[in-house]
C-alpha cells in the first residue's frame, strides 16, 4: 500500500498563503471524503487539523482550510505565522478498509 | 480532557518480545476505535492497524499484518501493540490515536504522547 504523495517541503513568508497537496488514487483520496490533515512539531505527537476533506475541529484556526479535486486533496494555510512551521501529513481511508498517510511535508516560514 | 497515555520508552534486543500500552481516559473507551501509527526515525507516519475495543475486531495494514498484534482490554480502557520477536527495523516511535469512523466522518484525535521503541543488540 503506497503512501499518499505530498511535496517534501514548502515555504512561505509571514502573512502569505501556502498550499500543500496530497495525491492518491480513486481507491483512496478520490473515492472517499475521508481525508484528514495533521500537524506535527519536532518531537511531538501529531495534532488533528482538518477532517472529512474540509471540516475544521473546534479550536483550530480558520487560517487552515482543506479541499479536494479528483484524486488530490489540499491543505491551505493563509496568513502564515512563524508558529505554523511544522510537518504536515494527510491521511485517507482506502477501499481496502485501511488508512494511508502521506509522506509528510515540511513547512518552513521564511 | 480526553487523553491517551502511552507506556514508557523501551530498549530491547532483537528476538525479544514486547507489549506497549495506550490507556484512554475521559471518554467512552468502547465508542471509538484505537489506531496505532509508526514513525521511524526521521520518517513519516504509517498506519499500522486499528481495533474496536467493544468487540476486539482488528484490521491491519498489509504492511504490518502478521508482524504485530493489536489487542484491547475494555475493562481498563487500554489498548496494546505487541511483538513476539523484535527486529532492529522495529526501532521507531509508536503512537496510538483515538479513531472515529462513522456518521460519514473519519478522524484521529487525540493522539498519545508516543512510545519510543529501540531494538539493538
Amino acid at each position: 500500500q503506497s503512501a499518499l504523495t505530498q511535496p517534501a517541503s514548502v515555504s512561505g513568508s509571514p502573512g502569505q498563503s501556502i498550499t500543500i497537496s496530497c495525491t492518491g488514487t480513486s481507491s483512496d483520496v478520490g473515492g472517499y471524503n475521508y481525508v484528514s490533515w495533521y500537524q506535527q512539531y519536532p518531537g511531538k505527537a501529531p495534532k488533528f487539523m482538518i477532517y472529512d476533506v474540509s471540516k475544521r475541529p473546534s479550536g483550530v484556526s480558520n487560517r487552515f482550510s482543506g479541499s479536494k479535486s479528483g484524486n488530490t486533496a489540499s491543505l491551505t494555510i493563509s496568513g502564515l505565522q512563524a508558529e505554523d512551521e511544522a510537518d504536515y501529513y494527510c491521511s485517507s481511508y482506502t477501499s481496502s478498509s485501511t488508512w494511508v498517510f502521506g509522506g509528510g511535508t515540511k513547512l518552513t516560514v521564511l | 480532557e480526553v487523553q491517551l497515555v502511552q507506556s514508557g520508552a523501551e530498549v530491547k534486543k532483537p528476538g525479544e518480545s514486547l507489549r506497549i500500552s495506550c490507556k484512554g481516559s475521559e471518554y467512552s473507551f468502547t465508542s471509538y476505535w484505537i489506531s496505532w501509527v509508526r514513525q521511524m526515525p526521521g520518517k513519516g507516519l504509517e498506519w499500522m492497524g486499528r481495533i474496536d475495543p467493544s468487540d476486539s475486531y482488528t484490521k491491519y495494514s498489509p504492511s504490518f499484518q502478521g508482524h504485530v498484534t493489536i489487542s484491547a482490554d475494555k475493562s481498563i480502557s487500554t489498548a496494546y501493540l505487541q511483538w513476539s520477536s523484535l527486529k532492529a527495523s522495529d526501532t521507531a516511535m509508536y503512537y496510538c490515536a483515538r479513531h472515529w469512523n462513522g456518521d460519514s466522518s473519519d478522524w484521529f484525535d487525540p493522539w498519545g504522547q508516543g512510545t519510543l521503541v529501540t531494538v539493538s543488540s
